[in-house]
């Protein structure tokens, strides 16, 4: 158990240009999460995957948000057309889908988009 | 709606006193409850979880948390604080389905 992975940890570009983060879970657990965190604030629900299907988007997710996850392994989450506003660590969780574990998530270490 | 509200933003103790981080959710089903630590540029760590089993839950590095129904609480706490625990911390509130809530953190400050 190597825990959740995620790449980069860092990224800065430029406003208009698109970015892809990347993130491996933890390989036996079966849900996988995207959040949000800006400065101050707690991780905020951006998408959910059951294996391989995106089952719920957070209204914080536009059009220009698109996440995969590929044969229930990795995922990634792409940023077309990245704002200013979208500056923010972006958090990769897992959890194993079983009765009695409250969904317990464990976090990657994130990856900080900076959009200049 | 579900929410989780962490009293006090930040919260600063010295060393050697008691921590106090206080959390409170607002929902009627019986809750799984989590608290994380978050360090500068990390990701979130699971310190402890409350699922119904005992109310006083014992967590890591000395942390323990005890829920309160009738409050509609869970607040950390750890009777002697160390520089090390200077960090982020985040309740959560998880009631079924695939949401977790997580309150907005509480930064702790550790004077030597």
């Amino acid at each position: 158990d190597t825990g959740v992975s995620q790449d980069p940890r860092h990224k800065i570009t430029k406003r208009g240009q698109n970015v892809t983060f990347r993130c491996d879970p933890i390989s036996e657990h079966n849900r996988l999460y995207w959040y949000r965190q800006t400065l101050g604030q707690g991780p905020e629900f951006l998408t959910y995957f059951q294996n391989e299907a995106q089952l719920e988007k957070s209204r914080l997710l536009s059009d220009r948000f698109s996440a995969e996850r590929p044969k229930g392994s990795f995922s990634t989450l792409e940023i077309q057309r990245t704002e200013q506003g979208d500056s923010a660590m972006y958090l990769c969780a897992s959890s194993l889908a079983i009765g009695g574990s409250g969904n317990e998530q464990f976090f990657g270490p994130g990856t900080r988009l900076t959009v200049l | 709606a579900q929410s989780v509200t962490q009293l006090g933003s930040h919260v600063s103790v010295s060393e050697g006193a008691l921590v106090l981080l206080r959390c409170n959710y607002s929902s009627s089903v019986p809750p799984y409850l989590f608290w994380y630590v978050q360090y500068p540029n990390q990701g979130l760590q699971l310190l402890l979880k409350y699922t119904s089993a005992a109310t006083l839950v014992k967590g890591i590095n000395g942390f323990e948390a005890e829920f309160k129904k009738s409050e509609t609480s869970f607040h950390l706490t750890k009777p002697s604080a160390h520089m090390s625990d200077a960090a982020e911390y985040f309740c959560a509130h998880y009631t079924g389905g695939f949401k977790t809530i997580f309150g907005a953190g509480t930064r702790l400050f550790v004077k030597a």
